[in-house]
């Protein structure tokens, strides 16, 4: 079946630096990705979602300047936390949008120290 | 707007019991997408069912079974004769007319099943 990465699978950084999360579809082209983020014991929210090519759409609430997402290929989105601080810290999860199912990614657990 | 809800927060139950899971969603879709997904404590999330919303036969796969009933926007979750590694978090989801659209989660259902 169709498979997503994610790399780093964990990240822990200091608070004031930029982290970078990697997104790929690895046997299939994926127009569109979603990125979603889970804080502990909740569930996942989408945050944004992202066209190759495009600019991405965020959800309400979401700082775009804050969360940069590129989508540069079919195969590869990148969310990049800038500026990341404790309260950033959470998992990230990523879908890929194939032809006729979305797959989700292993995730990504990101500490903010 | 579309809506998932898992009225359950937490559920426990001793090992080899039923357990059935509820979700309830909202949505202005006539035709969409219903899915469940465990979630163990690595994070990954596994994929367990998808349902459109034309097809409300009930299913059943091993000891998981699902019944999806458009009249009262339910689409519960039944594990029979439950065991210790069923234990995680399941999520109820939706997905609009689109399938390409992004996923509304449910908040979720802790299920510990204790030996």
């Amino acid at each position: 079946g169709a498979v997503v990465s994610q790399h780093p699978s964990w990240v822990i950084c200091k608070s004031g630096t930029s982290v970078k999360i990697e997104c790929r579809s690895l046997d299939f082209q994926a127009t569109t990705m979603f990125w979603y983020r889970q804080f502990p014991k909740q569930s996942l929210m989408l945050m944004a979602t992202s066209n190759e090519g495009s600019k991405a759409t965020y959800e309400q609430g979401v700082e775009k300047d804050k969360f940069l997402i590129n989508h540069a290929s079919l195969t590869l989105s990148t969310l990049t936390v800038t500026s990341a601080h404790p309260e950033d810290s959470s998992f990230y999860i990523c879908s890929a949008r194939g032809q006729t199912e979305q797959y989700f990614g292993p995730g990504t657990r990101l500490t903010v120290t | 707007a579309q809506k998932v809800t898992q009225a359950q927060t937490e559920i426990s139950v001793v090992e080899k019991e039923d357990v059935t899971l509820d979700c309830v969603y909202e949505t202005r879709d006539t035709t969409y997408y219903l899915f469940w997904y465990k979630q163990p404590p690595s994070g990954e999330l596994v994929f367990l069912i998808r349902r459109n919303s034309f097809d409300e036969q009930n299913e059943i796969s091993g000891r998981y079974s699902w019944n999806f009933q458009k009249s009262t926007s339910s689409f519960n979750f039944t594990i029979t004769a439950s065991q210790v590694v069923d234990s995680a978090v399941y999520f109820c989801a939706l997905s609009g007319k689109n399938y390409g659209q992004n996923f509304v989660f449910g908040p979720g259902t802790r299920l510990s099943v204790l030996p």
